[in-house]
């Protein structure tokens, strides 16, 4: 199975800024999705990351709040933008082997800590 | 809407007794997948169950699932310490480019 490399760890960020959290996968997938993991609760997909096109976004997550950016088939990349402590929770991508059956791999998290 | 209901959401039992998780769901896939996830860490996958009536097993958890009935299950048997940890079910949705919907996660505790 794919092995993902995400990054950073966890972060402490101020109000208002802005972190990308990127995630490097070793072989080229087709499908990667970006979830979100707020304290204590499950896990919710923001969104699709779509290689050569613009992701697709889950009901209640919007491209403006939530970029991400998918320039090739090992790569992905998706930004906080204007933080707020709401935003504070665990961000993990996935990916995908070359059908389901593979199984979904996940990247180790980025705990996000807005003060 | 793609529903994945796990119970119980917490659990607690004694070391060396048998329990089972339940996962329901409402889509029509064939496809099911279990996860572990411990404080702080990411999800380690445990099962993938890829038809109905597929049962799978490692050390002393097993799960199967029926997809006539849009259930899985994971059984615990002789709980140790080791398995405290908060376990998902996962049905991947076609309706989202094959992204998993997770259950809410069974918080297990187990105790001496």
């Amino acid at each position: 199975s794919a092995v993902i490399s995400q990054k950073p760890s966890r972060d402490i960020c101020q109000r208002g800024t802005s972190l990308t959290i990127q995630c490097q996968v070793d072989s080229q997938v087709t499908m990667m999705f970006w979830y979100r993991q707020q304290p204590g609760q499950s896990l919710t997909l923001i969104a699709t990351a779509n290689q050569g096109s613009e992701a697709t976004y889950e009901s209640g997550f919007v491209i403006d709040k939530f970029p991400i950016s998918r320039p090739n088939l090992t790569f992905s990349t998706l930004t906080v933008s204007n933080m707020s402590p709401e935003d504070s929770s665990i961000y993990l991508c996935s990916v995908v082997g070359a059908t389901p059956v593979y199984g979904y791999t996940f990247g180790s998290g980025t705990r996000l800590t807005v003060v | 809407e793609l529903k994945v209901e796990q119970n119980p959401l917490f659990l607690s039992m004694q070391e060396g007794k048998n329990y089972t998780i339940y996962c329901n769901y409402s889509t029509t896939s064939d496809r099911l997948y279990w996860y572990r996830q411990d404080p702080g860490k990411s999800l380690e996958s445990l099962f993938v169950l890829l038809s109905n009536g597929a049962v799978k097993q490692e050390g002393r958890l097993m799960a199967s699932l029926d997809t006539k009935a849009r259930l899985s299950t994971l059984h615990i048997t002789a709980a140790v310490h080791d398995l405290s940890a908060t376990y998902f079910c996962a049905v991947d949705n076609s309706n989202s480019g094959y992204a998993l919907n997770f259950g809410k996660g069974t918080s297990l505790l187990v105790t001496p």
